[in-house]
């Protein structure tokens, strides 16, 4: 079936690290690609998305690209902040099924001062 | 734009009593929404699809008795806990898809906690 995984539960960067948060997805159909950021007692926030091979997402210093080949959508920053500290969560969507969308397991993003 | 909101915020029932959470598309009309249940570090699993003018599409294992979900209008869906226990206690949120139809838009979540 159609899944989406992120291997990393936590991730512990120190405060200008950079970062990868990795994001595999498996499907036989062609997914439109999202990264979801959740901060503690709220709603997930869109923060990125790719709708189709090769395209990058952008925000705040974030990007991921859309990797058919590698069926992948990793989460990369060139410096992190304190205040990018969340959790983040990496989902794909059908249109062709009601647009539900299939989330990883998430990332919590903690960056040390 | 493109602003979910969920009413009310926090909830805290006995066992035994229904609760009825809001979700609201404030600036944009919404045929379809979602409901999601979150455990504590977890991620979100869906509950259901809510479309509007039609009966909700529940995901396997999840309860419609339990869980009405109501799509009345473009801009708002209900999902009602009914004999709620203290298995039921979680966050639930809910989500629309924005204009354009290329996004979900979530709401800030309800917490629930049944005594």
């Amino acid at each position: 079936g159609d899944s989406v995984v992120q291997t990393e539960g936590q991730v512990l960067p120190s405060e200008g690290d950079s970062l990868i948060v990795n994001c595999s997805y498996e499907t036989t159909q062609y997914p439109s690609l999202f990264w979801y950021v959740q901060y503690p007692g709220e709603g997930p926030q869109l923060h990125l998305k790719a709708m189709k091979a090769n395209d990058k997402g952008r925000n705040k210093g974030f990007e991921a690209m859309y990797r058919k080949e590698t069926t992948s959508f990793h989460l990369e920053k060139d410096s992190v902040q304190e205040s990018d500290s969340a959790v983040y969560f990496c989902a794909l969507r059908f249109y062709n099924q009601g647009g539900k969308l299939i989330f990883g397991q998430g990332t919590e993003l903690s960056v040390k001062p | 734009g493109a602003v979910v909101s969920q009413h009310p915020s926090r909830v805290i029932c006995k066992s035994g009593t229904s609760v009825k959470i809001e979700c609201r598309s404030l600036d944009f009309q919404a045929t379809t929404m979602f409901w999601y249940r979150q455990f504590p570090k977890k991620s979100l699993m869906l509950m259901a699809t809510s479309n509007e003018g039609s009966k909700a599409t529940y995901e396997q294992g999840v309860e419609k008795d339990k869980f009405l979900i109501n799509h009345a209008s473009l801009t708002l869906s209900t999902l009602t806990v009914t004999s709620a226990h203290p298995e039921d206690s979680s966050f639930y949120i809910c989500s629309a898809i924005g204009p354009g139809k290329e996004t979900q838009y979530f709401g800030p979540g309800t917490r629930l906690l049944v005594l």
